[in-house]
């Protein structure tokens, strides 16, 4: 079976720094695409980043990036320059050929 | 402009009514999806469709009933058989890529009271 396992249930961050948010996965197949959803209080879901799993680049959007380890099966979340409009529930989300897979989420609190 | 619209935001019933929950897209997309949220998980896949007057049952199908008529409406009813309907529920679509179902986008949820 698919998993999508995020470890931290809650982290926080200083205005201005940097901050990266873990995400493991499982699975037997080749071809998939990884997603970072972000839910602020307003609890609308917003795609933040996209990587397909056949592309060996980290991708980048802004001031937030991935750390793709495909052998690892590990999908973190960078995000630079960190603003208080950061602070949401991120869900690392996966999908192969089945359904799209969310993990349970990181709540980030960005402090002033 | 084009996105996903989920009414009414906030829903209150009594416990033993069926309940309609709206989901309109106007992106064109061939996939939608229902979603249900409960605090401290993730989301949970209810029902998915991939073309009109087709659809499949997600994870936790019982209780609840879809219909695709058209391709930009995916409505949800949670019936009386669901035995824990107090909930967030999400609306998502997706262009329709074959096996992969390519990144979805949500409308802005729809929570629903059950007392």
């Amino acid at each position: 079976a698919q998993t999508v396992t995020q470890s931290q249930p809650e982290m926080s961050v200083q205005e201005a720094e940097t901050v990266t948010l873990s995400c493991t996965y499982d699975t037997s197949e080749n071809n998939y695409y990884l997603f970072w959803y972000k839910q602020p209080p307003s609890r609308q879901m917003i795609l933040v980043i996209r990587q397909e799993a056949y592309k060996q680049q980290n991708a980048t959007e802004n001031r937030f990036s991935v750390n793709f380890q495909k052998a690892a099966k590990s999908f973190s979340l960078k995000i630079s320059d960190s603003q208080l409009g950061d602070t949401a529930m991120y869900f690392c989300a996966f999908i192969g050929t089945d359904k799209l897979i969310f993990g349970t989420g990181t709540r980030l609190q960005v402090f002033p | 402009d084009g996105g996903i619209t989920q009414s009414p935001k906030y829903l209150f019933r009594k416990e033993g009514q069926n309940v309609t929950l709206s989901c309109e897209q106007n992106l064109n997309h061939d996939a939608m999806y229902w979603y249900r949220q409960d605090p401290g998980q993730g989301l949970r896949l209810i029902y998915y469709s991939q073309i009109v007057n087709d659809f499949q049952k997600g994870d936790i199908a019982e209780g609840y009933s879809v219909s695709r008529e058209k391709k930009e409406s995916f409505p949800l009813t949670v019936t009386s058989a669901q035995k824990n309907p107090t909930a967030f529920y999400l609306c998502a679509s997706s262009i329709d890529h074959g096996d992969l179902f390519y990144e979805q986008y949500f409308g802005p949820g729809t929570r629903l009271t059950v007392t």
